[in-house]
């Protein structure tokens, strides 16, 4: 079956940092591009950041640039988001996803790690 | 930073037919996606390229886009299509609609 499943959401205080992980399976993942989506409480979700196959291009959302880094392990199957200096409107349910690609969207999605800063 | 606008809700009865737009600026020129997200389940994609259903979606749902307008269209409503629908589009980044709630009355 293809799927993926995030881990490593928890509470962190304001200026703390995290590791969210997102293990895939059931598809060769190296030949995909990966995606964060987030949504925040009462929100609508946000794309955070992309990374293409193999780790070398990667982008993000405006408000993250400088706090956050993709990465990925083809080897491990797994995606990474490093979350560092985190603040309260990063308090979300994060998403892995799998990119189809710009005109196909998300086919495969996890069903979310939560995120929450609070002191 | 490009947006995408949606209603914040929609509401339907059973069987009828439900529209859910989404607008943005020279839409017609990028492709849309929907997806379908219901209270504690992860997004769904049920189209992408503004038409094109994927594996295993009804054939209630479609898709159009015209000018700066996309349209998600569900035929024959049912019950177990109330949820949360979002566009998505990609300007320079991917870009999501705030969502609109549809409720089946």
């Amino acid at each position: 079956e293809v799927q993926v499943v995030e881990s490593g959401g928890g509470l962190v205080q304001p200026g703390g940092s995290l590791r969210l992980s997102c293990a895939a399976a059931g598809f060769t993942f190296s030949n995909w591009w990966m995606t964060w989506v987030r949504q925040a409480p009462g929100k609508g979700l946000e794309w955070v950041a992309n990374i293409n196959h193999d780790g070398n291009e990667k982008y993000y959302v405006d408000s993250v640039k400088g706090r956050v880094t993709i990465s990925r392990d083809n080897v491990k199957n797994a995606l990474y988001l490093h979350m560092s200096s985190l603040r309260g409107e990063d308090t979300a349910v994060y998403y892995c996803a799998r990119l189809v690609g710009i005109w196909d969207g998300l086919d495969v999605w996890g069903q979310g790690t939560t995120v929450t800063v609070a002191s | 930073s490009y947006e995408l606008t949606q209603p914040p809700s929609v509401s339907v009865s059973p069987g009828e037919t439900a529209s859910i737009t989404c607008s943005g600026d020279k839409l017609e020129h990028k492709y849309v996606c929907w997806y379908q997200r219901k209270p504690g389940q992860s997004p769904v994609l049920v189209i992408h390229q503004d038409t094109k259903r994927p594996s295993g979606i009804p054939e209630r749902f479609s898709g159009s886009s015209s000018g700066n307008t996309a349209t998600l269209t569900i035929s024959g409503t049912q019950a177990l299509d109330e949820a949360d629908y979002f566009c998505q589009a990609w300007d320079s980044s991917m870009v999501f609609g705030g969502g609109t709630k549809l409720t089946v009355l």
